[in-house]
């Protein structure tokens, strides 16, 4: 799997769009973009997913550039519930015996 | 339909005692992934499992740490003569039988061993 590059930290003011980045210049043709965040001392939640395409669900937006060494995860209106270490992961789907294997993320701190 | 049950929630060792995590799958999953995550660090991979099968087990600890999937039941991560350095929140993760094209995982709310 390629490797990420995600900032440390970030803060955000409560209802504020928060953008999160996400260098992974290595990435290959087969490999998508995934997004997982986890609240303290919960499990791991999925986000988002994307190949090439920007992606849109109910809790974010993904915007992957042209030469997919980027992608940036938006949340929109950002809450204090938002408040987590997110990861940045690309990985094969699916791809017989693999798993997930999470860097140290972005802890993101919204504040009101 | 119920999400990635994982027992006990909490459970306290003493050194050199046996510990048992179990983790059943959503329902129609048969891959199961085992995560550690010791005090204010990230995720670690430890194993990859389908049904009676250990597929990845290449983050595994070589000494005390087991896991199965048998055809039926839970999942079972097992640590002997555990040690305080075991002292962590385990996490399991499962997977379709026929997954989609989006490959995510469903994580369960994690054991939380404590070595005295």
């Amino acid at each position: 799997d390629a490797k990420t590059t995600q900032p440390p930290s970030m803060d955000c003011a409560e209802g504020r769009a928060a953008n999160l980045p996400c260098n992974h210049s290595t990435i290959s043709g087969n490999e998508y973009v995934y997004w997982y965040r986890q609240i303290h001392s919960q499990g791991p939640q999925y986000i988002i997913h994307g190949l090439k395409n920007n992606e849109t669900n109910e809790m974010a937006s993904l915007i992957i550039t042209e030469d997919r060494k980027s992608s940036t995860l938006i949340l929109p209106h950002a809450t204090l519930r938002d408040t987590a270490v997110y990861y940045c992961i690309v990985r094969v789907p699916n791809q017989a015996g693999t798993a997930l294997i999470f860097g140290k993320g972005t802890t993101l701190s919204v504040s009101s | 339909n119920a999400g990635v049950m994982q027992n006990p929630r909490h459970l306290v060792r003493r050194r050199g005692q046996e510990a048992r995590l179990r983790c059943s799958p959503m329902k129609g999953h048969s891959h199961v992934y085992w995560y550690r995550q010791l005090p204010e660090e990230g995720l670690k991979f430890m194993v990859y499992l389908q049904k009676e099968n250990i597929i990845d087990e290449s983050g595994m600890p070589k000494e005390r740490f087991s896991a199965e999937f048998p055809k039926e039941g839970p999942s079972i991560l097992r640590i002997q003569q555990v040690v305080r350095g075991d002292s962590a929140a385990y996490f399991c993760a499962s997977s379709p039988v026929n997954p989609t094209n989006t490959g995510e995982l469903f994580f369960g709310e994690g054991s939380r061993l404590t070595v005295l």
